[in-house]
């Protein structure tokens, strides 16, 4: 199965900055998801990623707070800008694994504080 | 928008007592996958689901897709207290590819 590396694993930020967030994935894969997850809450999915073309949002997520990036078929970065205590959070990439369905894998979480 | 409800929120057993989590569904779905996620960590896949009322056993746990495909369950037989965590169901449908997590159950197992 694939394996993600996602960094950082955790900041502290000052509201009103920026932060981006990297995945890197072992294996080349169509699509990456983006998804947020508030403490002890589900997972709700913020975006999809191809690459070569722009991001598919869900509703409530816009492109102007949370740009991502898609260069090749092992990488991607979800910006969040413009941050407010609201966006602490943990952010989590995934990836359908492998040949034959493994599941979705997913990074470690990027665990962020806006203060 | 489609979306998936669990219950319980939350549920505290003795180490092997039973447990079950029920996942339902405001859409059909194309398949229900099972994720099971540490206190601190990420979710890590379990099983995934397909066929109208299906059934899959991994060791002590149980997973069913309802037979309209618009629910399941999880069920543990005798819990250990590697058991603890959150067990997620998320679900598909239609041609999206997009996964739709449920609300999750938190697992408590006392020794």
């Amino acid at each position: 199965s694939a394996v993600i590396s996602q960094k950082p694993s955790r900041d502290i930020c000052q509201r009103g900055t920026s932060l981006t967030i990297q995945c890197q994935v072992d294996s080349q894969v169509t699509m990456m998801f983006w998804y947020r997850q508030q403490p002890g809450q589900s997972l709700t999915l913020i975006a999809t990623a191809n690459q070569g073309s722009e991001a598919t949002y869900e509703s409530g997520f816009v492109i102007d707070k949370f740009p991502i990036s898609r260069p090749n078929l092992t990488f991607s970065t979800l910006t969040v800008s413009n941050m407010s205590p609201e966006d602490s959070s943990i952010y989590l990439c995934s990836v359908a694994t492998g040949t034959g369905f493994l599941g979705y894998t997913f990074g470690s979480g990027t665990r962020l504080t806006v203060v | 928008g489609q979306q998936v409800m669990q219950i319980p929120q939350y549920q505290h057993v003795q180490e092997g007592e039973d447990f079950t989590t029920y996942c339902n569904s405001s859409t059909t779905l194309s398949n229900i996958q099972w994720y099971k996620q540490r206190p601190g960590g990420h979710p890590v896949f379990l099983i995934q689901l397909v066929k109208s009322g299906e059934v899959k056993k991994q060791k002590r746990l149980t997973f069913q897709f309802g037979e309209a495909k618009k629910n399941s369950s999880l069920h543990i037989t005798a819990t250990q207290t590697t058991d603890v965590g959150t067990y997620f169901c998320a679900g598909q449908s239609g041609a999206t590819n997009k996964l739709i997590f449920g609300t999750g159950t938190l697992l408590a197992v006392q020794p």
